[in-house]
């Protein structure tokens, strides 16, 4: 079984709709991140949530909320969907490891979005 | 402002040849680098990193080489075969601040190993 997944893979929806993408994680890890992915622009931080109770704004958190059910889940919903949000979007997970240490962090799947 | 730049979107090399995968970054704080592979339809994975501490990290096929004072890292894969072929990714973070590790990722360069 995967480590992390995520669903559903694809969605087409239509401009205003609200919408969640949802990630589960079985690595035990407390960290948690949503990212986007467009052509030639790499990945783009939307949010992170370092445990249940923490929630951070990434680099292009416009129009995106999110939710941290519980350590092993971590939600994104984009509350009215506009074309411009057509993207790839991709959770991720880390732990912290040794106090100064450096993360790596694993991706899921990823989530195919098209607003139409 | 892309702080970490991919220069090449796409490379072809012949398979058995080394392959040379180039990123050069802006923000001289950063000190932890990565490199991930992406296969279509799949999310990136963990290939490879360097600590800024260092200059050279090898792991079988894969060596990272990093030069800080060019501010430029590269991913030599050899020999590189079929398998190889995917997007590659490099990633820079800095020193967590408030305990926050942020990764800032080029753009991708597309790797094609030709038989």
């Amino acid at each position: 079984d995967a480590d992390v997944t995520q669903t559903p893979r694809n969605r087409i929806t239509k401009t205003g709709k609200r919408i969640m993408l949802e990630c589960s994680q079985t690595k035990g890890h407390d960290r948690m991140y949503w990212y986007r992915q467009d052509p030639g622009l790499g990945l783009q931080l939307i949010y992170y949530s370092f445990d249940v109770k923490d929630i951070n704004k990434g680099e292009i958190s416009d129009g995106y909320s999110v939710s941290r059910q519980a350590q092993a889940k971590f939600s994104l919903s984009l509350e009215s969907a506009i074309p411009n949000q057509t993207a790839l979007y991709f959770c991720a997970t880390s732990d912290p490891g040794l106090a100064g240490g450096q993360e790596t962090q694993y991706f899921g799947p990823g989530t195919r979005l098209l607003v139409l | 402002d892309q702080q970490v730049k991919q220069n090449s979107p796409s490379l072809s090399v012949q398979e058995g040849r080394i392959s040379i995968l180039n990123c050069d970054y802006t923000n001289s704080m950063f000190d932890y680098f990565l490199w991930y592979k992406k296969y279509p339809a799949e999310g990136p994975t963990f290939l490879i990193s360097i600590s800024s501490i260092k200059d050279k990290n090898e792991d079988g096929r894969f060596t990272v080489f990093l030069n800080k004072s060019a501010k430029h890292l590269s991913l030599h894969i050899v020999p590189s075969q079929p398998g190889d072929s995917a997007v590659y990714f490099c990633a820079a973070s800095a020193q967590r601040i408030q305990g926050a590790q942020k990764l800032v990722f080029g753009q991708g360069t597309r790797l094609t190993i030709n038989p």
